[in-house]
């Protein structure tokens, strides 16, 4: 199957600064791409889609100005947590889907501990 | 997107088959049946999907009732590596995201 990477794995950061994560297609382009977030005992929860040359668009209740997503080329979609909180602490997870397939295939997520 | 009832976990011994049920009632005619499953702290793995007939590949079988109401993926000699959280998704076919349950916490037990 494709595959999909994620940097860094995982990453500890202060109350307030900024953190990027980077998703890549690593053997094929992806137009859209899929952002994830997973809190403790909980399952995958759609936070929004990263579209190629456009806009993401958010799902009701993601802050899109907090959780900014850049969709830069079509193998690298990154999502940058601004100001980040201690409630933003979460296993981030991003998926993507060759063209013509019908799987989508998610990297290896990305654990964020702010303190 | 079509609901998916799963049981919340099941048990298997190691070397048994693994028979992990799934209801998708309301699935449309052009939505696709998907499993995946999320070992602890990685991301979810695809395993198999279908829309209509039977699938199998070198992981698993997936069984679809003729209605299509309901469906079992079958892994045929269960290993203690399957303990996993397993996931059945009904999903339209292109670019859309796959929206997650709770799944099974299937555990294989020595």
């Amino acid at each position: 199957g494709a595959v999909v990477s994620q940097h860094p794995s995982w990453v500890i950061c202060k109350s307030g600064t900024s953190v990027k994560i980077e998703c890549r297609s690593l053997d094929f382009q992806a137009t859209t791409m899929f952002w994830y977030r997973q809190f403790p005992k909980q399952s995958l929860m759609l936070m929004a889609t990263s579209n190629e040359g456009s806009k993401a668009t958010y799902e009701q209740g993601v802050e899109k100005d907090k959780f900014l997503i850049n969709h830069a080329s079509l193998t690298l979609s990154t999502l940058t947590v601004t100001s980040a909180h201690p409630e933003d602490s979460s296993f981030y997870i991003c998926s993507a889907g060759p063209a013509g397939e019908e799987t989508q295939y998610f990297g290896p997520g990305t654990r964020l501990l702010v303190l | 997107d079509a609901k998916t009832t799963q049981p919340p976990s099941m048990d298997c011994a190691e070397g048994r088959a693994a028979n992990l049920p799934c209801n998708h009632s309301t699935i449309s005619g052009n939505e696709y049946v998907y499993w995946y499953r999320q070992i602890h702290s990685q991301g979810p793995q695809y395993i198999i999907h279908g829309l209509k007939n039977n699938e199998t590949n070198e992981m698993a079988s997936l069984i679809i009732t003729e209605d299509r109401k309901s469906s079992t993926l079958i892994l045929p000699h269960a290993t203690l590596r399957d303990t996993a959280v397993y996931y059945c998704i009904v999903r339209r076919i292109g670019n859309t995201p796959l929206v997650f349950g709770k799944g099974t916490r299937l555990s294989v037990i020595a």
